[in-house]
């Protein structure tokens, strides 16, 4: 149990262009997922916590207009990101938090990650 | 702010045990967590532990937890060259988003 998926896998993109990244939780409804960002060799960065039906809360230097997120249903949410660049080149990977009744362990799991390459 | 802090490489023979090391700032973390990430993946969720255990075992993992000295560590018994991965050690942030502060993540190279 606990599945979740990404897609694409991968995607190559013309500077310019927008690219939409879908998160899915398989087998599970979530409350809260979020989107991360990994360099090489780097750990991962948070870039956003989004809530299902609500905005969602972006981290510090992270540009909203730029990365945008929906979280239109507990098992779906997508980050789009708009006019991409070279720079914004990187691996994406989302996670999804179970909604839990009565549970206070929400532990964090994780999708396969996109790769995104902007020429 | 929290700060989670790994050593970036461990080199270990196939069928010793291997161990990360992780410290963390945060004293009020309820939940501390391992991943595991192989090349090109995402990230695999290993193990956790609650922030008032001092040990957990899992099959050939094993996680210790010294709170005061702010300090984790996994235990990897009778490691395999199929263990090579980074390993991620995390925090859970205090609050109500169940934010995960990550350390930069170990390279554990399995010899044989």
């Amino acid at each position: 149990g606990a599945v979740v998926s990404q897609h694409p896998s991968w995607v190559i993109c013309k500077s310019g262009t927008s690219v939409k990244i879908e998160c899915r939780s398989l087998d599970f409804q979530a409350t809260t997922m979020f989107w991360y960002r990994q360099f090489p060799k780097q750990s991962l960065m948070l870039m956003a916590t989004s809530n299902e039906g609500s905005k969602a809360t972006y981290e510090q230097g992270v540009e909203k207009d730029k990365f945008l997120i929906n979280h239109a249903s507990l098992t779906l949410s997508t980050l789009t990101v708009t006019s991409a660049h070279p720079e914004d080149s990187s691996f994406y990977i989302c996670s999804a938090s179970p909604h839990l009744t009565g549970g206070y362990q929400e532990t964090q799991y994780f999708g396969p990650g996109t790769r995104l390459l902007v020429l | 702010g929290e700060d989670v802090e790994q050593s970036l490489f461990l080199s270990v023979r196939e069928g010793d045990s291997s161990v990360i090391n992780c410290t963390y700032t945060d004293s009020s973390s309820t939940y501390l967590y391992w991943y595991k990430q192989e090349p090109g993946a995402g990230l695999q969720l290993l193990t956790y532990i609650f922030s008032n255990m001092d040990m957990k075992q899992d099959q050939r993992l094993t996680v210790l937890l010294n709170k005061k000295d702010k300090h984790l560590s996994l235990r990897i018994a009778d490691t395999q060259t199929g263990d090579s991965a980074i390993y991620f050690c995390a925090e859970r942030e205090p609050g109500g988003y169940n934010k995960l502060i990550f350390g930069a993540g170990t390279r554990l190279a399995v010899h044989p």
